[in-house]
């Protein structure tokens, strides 16, 4: 298959520690966006890159939140110094104009 | 920014019924798409509209742009349409601002 791919599909984490949250974009995709889910909410926009263009942080809730994408291809993001209120579902998605989500990272921050 | 509003909040159908989604934006946009996502989480892309008329299936969607709206119809709905269906616009190919979502509920 040819879709988004996050890893891991499940994290529980202990607070105060890091993470780092993978997604892997459709191949030719130029634009990856992170969003986060909390339980029956919308999604909160938190980062977006455009191929070599610096990337749209302005979603970033904190400076504990951070993001690179290496070769214009897979993403990571890292949370540092986890708090209970990251607990969340990630959402990547990647776009040549359609947008499509991978399946997401389910955080538990105990 | 962007506002964008969807109703009803929460919609309730009997197996085989249809149904109207409205998107409303504030601005103008290039970029329209509908998500449904799904019980398990999972969001699927069903229609990139940013204007005119598209169908997929018992699906179709409409967006008026000088109007500043979108609806979404869904015909002849099945248990498997329920789910959150959002609504996402942009100005073009930047972050999508979505809005809250229409929760649909179709009892057999």
């Amino acid at each position: 298959g040819a879709g988004v791919s996050q890893s891991p599909s499940n994290k529980v984490t202990e607070k105060g520690k890091d993470v780092e949250l993978r997604c892997d974009p459709i191949s030719g995709h130029t634009a990856l966006y992170w969003y986060r889910q909390s339980l029956g909410q919308g999604l909160e926009f938190l980062i977006y890159f455009q191929g070599n263009s610096a990337p749209d942080k302005s979603g970033l809730p904190s400076d504990r939140f951070s993001a690179e994408r290496t070769g214009g291809s897979v993403s990571t993001l890292t949370i540092q110094r986890t708090q209970q209120e990251d607990s969340a579902v990630y959402l990547c998605a990647s776009s040549s104009g359609k947008q499509y989500f991978g399946p997401g990272t389910r955080l538990t921050v105990l | 920014g962007i506002q964008v509003e969807q109703s009803p909040p929460d919609l309730i159908l009997q197996e085989g019924a249809n149904s109207t989604l409205r998107c409303n934006f504030s601005d103008s946009v290039n970029n329209l798409q509908w998500f449904h996502q799904n019980p398990w989480g999972q969001l699927i892309n069903l229609f990139y509209i940013p204007s005119g008329t598209k169908q997929n299936g018992r699906l179709s969607a409409t967006t008026v742009a000088t109007e500043r709206y979108s609806l979404l119809y869904i015909s002849s709905s099945q248990t498997t349409d329920s789910g959150v269906y959002f609504c996402a616009v942009g100005p073009g190919n930047t972050p999508l601002v979505f809005g809250k979502g229409t929760r649909l509920s179709v009892i057999a």
